[in-house]
């Protein structure tokens, strides 16, 4: 079982949809959550922090749930720039060792 | 300036030759990475330097070789290249207390 899982995708979603995202983790000593973006051919970037109470950026709204070992994230309002590779990222170790889950594909059309 | 930047951006070498990636990084960061994005677009780390010192290493074959010969500088020597070697490297620094990843450009290596 992968440490970090996630639904690969493709999200096909039209401009202006709502869209979320789910991830899942084994390690419970995981400490810290994030979601990073991806886009095609390019290096991952960091996208938002994951708290337990939940944070919100703009249109993107991230929430963790300890107890079930599940992060999410929700996309309002997409944009045809959002469309990329969206990677749920858990730590070990202190800040030291990132496990990437495998990434889930968002494409937003016209 | 670019933060974090790799050489070269694209590498095709054969199948036994020995190769080396270069990463530095002017963010003033004390911790370095290389992790291996495979063609299932899966990212792993690979290694981890904090001021020069070998923090992490996962379990990688030992025909890999991380230098780092200062904090600003990671390097990855790669001996005996196999088909399966190919892949896109990315190296990442992150700064103290701070928890982000800042990624390099990525090394596409191709092995024929």
């Amino acid at each position: 079982r992968k440490e970090v899982e996630q639904d690969p995708g493709p999200f096909n979603v039209p401009e202006g949809a709502t869209v979320a995202f789910n991830c899942t983790y084994s390690n419970s000593a995981s400490q810290s959550f994030f979601w990073y973006r991806q886009d095609c051919r390019k290096e991952p970037k960091l996208l938002m922090s994951v708290y337990s109470s939940g944070n919100e950026d703009g249109r993107f709204t991230a929430q963790l749930n300890r107890a079930s070992q599940y992060i999410s994230l929700l996309i309002r309002d997409s944009k045809l720039s959002d469309s990329a590779t969206y990677l749920c990222v858990v730590t070990v170790s202190g800040f030291q060792k990132l496990v990437f889950g495998t990434g889930t594909r968002l494409l937003v059309s016209p | 300036d670019t933060a974090v930047s790799q050489t070269p951006k694209y590498l095709v070498t054969q199948m036994g030759n020995d190769k080396s990636i270069k990463c530095e990084q002017n963010l003033g960061h004390d911790t370095m990475y290389w992790y291996k994005q495979d063609s299932k677009k899966f990212l792993k780390i690979m290694f981890s330097y904090n001021n020069k010192e070998l923090i992490i290493n996962e379990t990688v074959p030992n025909r890999f070789s991380p230098k780092s010969p200062d904090k600003a500088h990671l390097n990855l020597h790669i001996n005996s290249l196999e088909l399966g070697d190919s892949a896109v490297y990315f190296c990442a620094s992150r700064g103290g207390s701070s928890y982000e990843q800042y990624f390099g450009p990525g090394t596409r290596l191709t092995v024929t």
